[in-house]
């Protein structure tokens, strides 16, 4: 069965304090890995999907990054409106349907 | 820029009323999915399509039944709505295999 595990639940960071946000999978066969962003009371909005190990995507103060087994947000001086909770999914070989991560809420201080 | 977008924002229904939502894509996708989202419960799948006319149960499809008579429109049904289906739902299009694009949500409240 696939799955999906990120880390941490939550994070609290300061403006322009680098880091980076986890998402373990096991899948047989990796169809897609997808990043998206939620604002509360809104639905996810998607940033990027990565298609195998070592690429990279790129999008403003965000960058994916895959390997067989995760995929790392990394977010480079962050911004208050930064904030928001980051939802990873995957997209199995033969699978209909993605499998969502629980989300890592990230909130970025002033 | 595809755009899902979904009839109501905030609903609040009463106990044993049917319920409908609305979804509408304009991306001309093949795939429509509903979600609901709860605090803690992460998105579970409901019910999705993959072609006009047709639906696959997702891990959640008791207490609901959906509709897809037109490519761009897939709608969910609350048949007798009970307090446990207040929640966040969500819809959702993509082309096969591809990336999910998502509504804005309809908040719904079961009283």
């Amino acid at each position: 069965e696939d799955q999906v595990t990120q880390s941490p639940e939550a994070l609290r960071l300061q403006e322009g304090e680098s880091s980076s946000l986890n998402c373990s999978y096991t899948v047989s066969g990796l169809r897609g890995l997808f990043w998206y962003r939620q604002d509360p009371g809104k639905g996810p909005e998607f940033l990027f999907t990565l298609y195998s190990a070592g690429e990279e995507k790129e999008k403003e103060r965000l960058k994916a990054t895959l390997t067989k087994k995760e995929s790392f947000l990394h977010i480079t001086a962050p911004k208050p409106e930064d904030s928001a909770t980051y939802l990873c999914a995957v997209h199995g070989q033969g699978a209909q349907k993605l499998v969502f991560g629980q989300g890592t809420r990230l909130t970025i201080n002033p | 820029d595809v755009k899902v977008t979904q009839s109501s924002r905030y609903l609040v229904k009463r106990t044993g009323e049917k319920v409908f939502l609305e979804c509408v894509q304009d991306m001309d996708h093949e795939n429509m999915f509903w979600y609901r989202q709860d605090p803690g419960l992460g998105l579970r799948l409901i019910y999705f399509s993959y072609d006009v006319k047709m639906k696959e149960k997702g891990d959640i499809p008791e207490g609901y039944s959906v509709s897809r008579e037109k490519k761009e429109r897939f709608s969910l049904i609350l048949e007798s709505a009970s307090t446990n289906q207040t929640s966040m739902y969500l819809c959702a299009s993509s082309l096969i295999g591809l990336e999910q694009y998502f509504g804005p949500g309809t908040r719904l409240t079961v009283t």
